[in-house]
């Protein structure tokens, strides 16, 4: 079993749809969580921290339940630029940060 | 203003000829990690230094070296390259505290073909 695990889609949905994306993780002394979101052939950009049990910034909501050791991250009314792949992120320490990987996420008009 | 930088962003090199790249940061963080990332792939960690200490990971080839001679750079050394190295290298840089690692910074990377 992965150490963080992710769909890997593709999910394609309409503009203006809300789609939500889980990862699970198998380490429970993992403390920070993050969404990573990487658009082809360009490097990964951070999207949200997940510190507590979750975090809202706009459309993007990311949530964390330590009990059943899941993460998901939820996108209201997309856009067509949020059509990227997602890397949900996993750490414990600096030499234990483990990527999913990542979900394809086309949004069309 | 560019906080992870990545040179070259382009690199061709000929199979089995040594090649280094370069990775230099403005953010003063305290740790520098190397990934090789594969088309469709996570990225895959290759190494990471916490401040001088170098971390390897078990699995990558010897053929990967690096370097970081101060704070700010960190090198990617591969001795021997071979077709199945072409990838895109990522370096990323992070603080470290308690609770836990912080969010990465990565550079836009370097795109190694070999021919």
């Amino acid at each position: 079993r992965k150490e963080v695990e992710q769909d890997p889609g593709p999910f394609n949905v309409p503009e203006g749809a809300t789609v939500a994306f889980n990862c699970t993780y198998s380490n429970s002394a993992s403390q920070s969580f993050f969404w990573y979101r990487q658009d082809c052939r360009k490097e990964p950009k951070l999207l949200m921290s997940v510190y507590s049990s979750g975090n809202e910034d706009g459309r993007f909501t990311a949530q964390l339940n330590r009990a059943s050791q899941y993460i998901s991250l939820l996108i209201r009314d997309s856009k067509l630029s949020d059509s990227a792949t997602y890397l949900c992120v996993g750490g414990s320490s600096a030499s234990k940060i483990i990527f999913g990987s990542g979900t394809r996420l086309s949004i069309r008009p | 203003d560019a906080m992870v930088i990545q040179n070259p962003r382009y690199q061709v090199t000929q199979f089995g000829k040594p090649v280094t790249l370069s990775c230099s940061q403005t953010l003063n963080h305290n740790v520098m990690y190397w990934y090789q990332q594969k088309s469709s792939q996570a990225p895959k960690l290759l190494f990471h230094y916490y401040d001088k200490d170098f971390n390897n990971e078990a699995d990558t080839p010897d053929n990967f070296q690096s370097r970081r001679p101060n704070t700010s750079f960190c090198f990617l050394d591969i001795r021997s390259p071979g077709l199945g190295d072409a990838a895109m290298y990522l370096c990323a840089t992070s603080r470290v505290g308690a609770g836990g690692p912080y969010e990465q910074y990565f550079g836009p990377g370097t795109r190694l073909t070999v021919t």
